[in-house]
């Protein structure tokens, strides 16, 4: 069965250094959303990729945050300086057809980030 | 106050019971209603979606939208130890690209 496939599966590292998380999707997957959930909360969406475009950044804090999905594909995304409130479990999920229409969306295992 | 509510729990009841999980929200525009199960260190994984009211069933497991409280709920038959993790709700909406909007989630714990 095809899963998203995430690494590293955790991550502690100290606060301003640089961290970087790496998602498959399933194949064939259009469509590649980041999402940060803290304990005891839903996910927070950060960005979502439509092929290799943005569709939505709004809520991604870009004065450390960046995310790329260079050819449409797989996708990293990357923290420059981390903070102590970085930490949380960061998931990716992809779905099938284009942003315009509900598809499920198929989550990864998620990477644990611990700042300390 | 958040879009969509959802009681933390956590929820304890004994193997065998029906669970009813519950989640509010406050935007008419929602269409589709989703309950994800999130294991520990995992993943969520999508268990059910409705679209606009009604029920659904599969399994052990019905969904239930009511659009005009803005209330869905899950219920849970023949509760068993592996049904144990944390239920989300999410909902999305045509004019937001089909995004997710999510409850907290519940904990839920099936004593054997």
């Amino acid at each position: 069965e095809a899963e998203v496939a995430q690494s590293p599966r955790y991550k502690i590292t100290e606060k301003s250094q640089a961290v970087a998380f790496w998602c498959d999707p399933i194949s064939g997957h259009a469509t590649l959303y980041w999402y940060r959930q803290i304990l005891g909360q839903g996910p927070e969406l950060l960005v979502q990729f439509q092929d290799e475009s943005v569709v939505d950044d709004s809520q991604l804090p870009k004065d450390r945050f960046s995310a790329e999905r260079l050819k449409g594909v797989d996708s990293t995304l990357k923290i420059q300086p981390a903070e102590l409130g970085d930490s949380a479990m960061y998931l990716c999920a992809s779905s099938l057809a284009d942003y315009a229409t509900y598809n499920e969306q198929f989550f990864g295992p998620g990477t644990r980030l611990t700042v300390l | 106050q958040k879009e969509v509510e959802q009681d933390p729990g956590p929820l304890s009841v004994p193997e065998g019971a029906i669970v009813s999980l519950n989640c509010t929200y406050s935007n008419s525009a929602f269409q589709y209603f989703m309950w994800y199960r999130q294991y520990s260190r995992k993943g969520p994984e999508l268990l059910m979606y409705t679209y606009s009211s009604g029920n659904k069933e599969d399994g052990r497991f019905t969904a239930q939208v009511d659009k005009s409280s803005k209330y869905i709920s899950l219920f849970i038959r023949d509760s068993q130890p592996s049904d144990s993790a944390t239920y989300l709700c999410a909902m999305s909406r045509p004019d937001s690209n089909y995004q997710l909007i999510w409850g907290a989630g519940t904990k839920l714990i099936i004593k054997p």
